[in-house]
This record gives C-alpha cells, structure tokens and sequence, in this order.
C-alpha cells in the first residue's frame, strides 16, 4: 500500500456513458497528478494539482474534467469517451512539486 | 521537444545475474532524475538523484546521475526473480512541474 487509493479498480463504460474515477492520498501531500498509461507508450502527465489548484493541464481532451476539493482528493470526470481512451489512469501525490511522487494502483479504463 | 530514452527496452536475465539498466534524457530547465519499478500497476518509488556523480543505494540496487552526459544508470546486483518487473525512469522539469517519463525497461528474471 503506497498510501494513494484509486477506486474502482476496473471500469467498463460505453462512449455516451459518465463516469467518475477517484483517488484519495492519506500522506498528507500537498500535490496530486493523473498520469495516463497506455500500451507501449510513456506515461503521460494529464493534470497536476498544488494546493488544490491546478498548475497543469497537459493540453488534454475536455471529455476529461478533472476535480480537487480539498488536498486530499483528487477526481477525474469523464464523458463521451472514445475507445482510444482506454488505458491504466494512474493517479499519485507528492509532498509538493519537484519531489518524488506515490502512485495509486490505478483504474484499468475500457471504452466499448 | 523534452524526450527520456531508456534502454534497453527488455532484458531476460538469470537470478544472479547483474544487470545494467540505462536512462538518458532531453529535456529543459532539468531539476532532478527518478527511478521507478512497476511490477503490476503502481510504479513504486526507488531512487531520486539531483547531484551528478553521487551513488544511491538501497540493498541491491543502486543508480547514479550523470548530468554532463545526460544520463542514468540503475545497477542490480545478484538478481532474484523477484526483481521482475518494468523499470521506469523520470526526468523532473522545473518551471513546468513536469515528470517526463522513459518507456520503461521491462526486466524479466528467469529462476
């Protein structure tokens, strides 16, 4: 246990359906990030939260609509997906930026 | 464009073996270099090196920076199947709050 929670753990949607995927850190960290991971490919920075403000919107889709209420939570909406958006969604935190950061188990996404 | 190469990209070893894994990176304003293993889906944290030339060192592994070359190397010494997984290295931008991560290394240990 790393300390950051992702639920669920799996998720099947259809292209029209909404979801919501969420991560939680008990760490006390300042900074928290959705990272995508694909087959083959590095993973991919999506958003960066300090201090519950975002720093960093990696130029992605608005089908992703990410969400931090408070430091220690951390959502990200989604709609309208497409299949090519099926991937590992890691989420992590860090004490703050320019540290090392803890990743979560991560949500296995399957758009059908 | 800011790019992290990591090689090789798969390695299959026996238990025992040592094993050299590469890192090299492009990119601008570079503040510090990470090193991750990835066995099932978290990447755990191993290493995070921001001064050229000095060795980190937890059990058997160890890593090193090199910031004239631009680069990273992860050792592990007398391999043990459960070392098995993807190696993953990052490089943190400053200004940008950015990891930039390599593809990974996927190692595999063979008993």
């Amino acid at each position: 246990e790393t300390g950051v929670t992702q639920t669920p753990r799996h998720l099947v949607m259809g292209m029209t359906n909404k979801k919501s995927l969420k991560c939680e850190q008990h760490l006390g960290h300042n900074a928290m990030y959705w990272y995508k991971q694909s087959a083959k490919k590095p993973l991919e920075l999506m958003f960066v939260y300090n201090f519950k403000e975002q720093t960093e919107n990696n130029s992605v889709p608005s089908r992703f609509s990410p969400e931090c209420p408070n430091s220690s939570h951390l959502f990200l909406h989604l709609h309208t997906l497409q299949p090519e958006d099926s991937a590992l969604y890691l989420c992590a935190s860090s004490p703050s930026l320019n540290t090392e950061a803890f990743f979560g188990q991560g949500t296995r996404l399957t758009v059908v | 464009e800011d790019k992290v190469v990591q090689s090789p990209l798969s390695l299959v070893v026996h238990e025992g073996d040592t094993v050299t894994l590469n890192c090299s990176y492009e990119v601008t304003n570079f503040r510090s270099l990470l090193w991750y293993k990835q066995e099932k889906k978290a990447p755990t944290f191993l290493f995070m090196l921001t001064s050229s030339g000095i060795e980190k060192k937890s059990g058997r592994l160890s890593s090193i920076l090199d910031k004239k070359e631009l680069s990273s190397i992860l050792n592990i010494t007398a391999t043990q199947t459960g070392d098995s997984a993807i190696y993953l290295c990052a490089a943190y931008t400053s200004g940008t709050y950015k990891y930039i991560f390599g593809t990974g290394t996927r190692l595999k240990v063979l008993a």
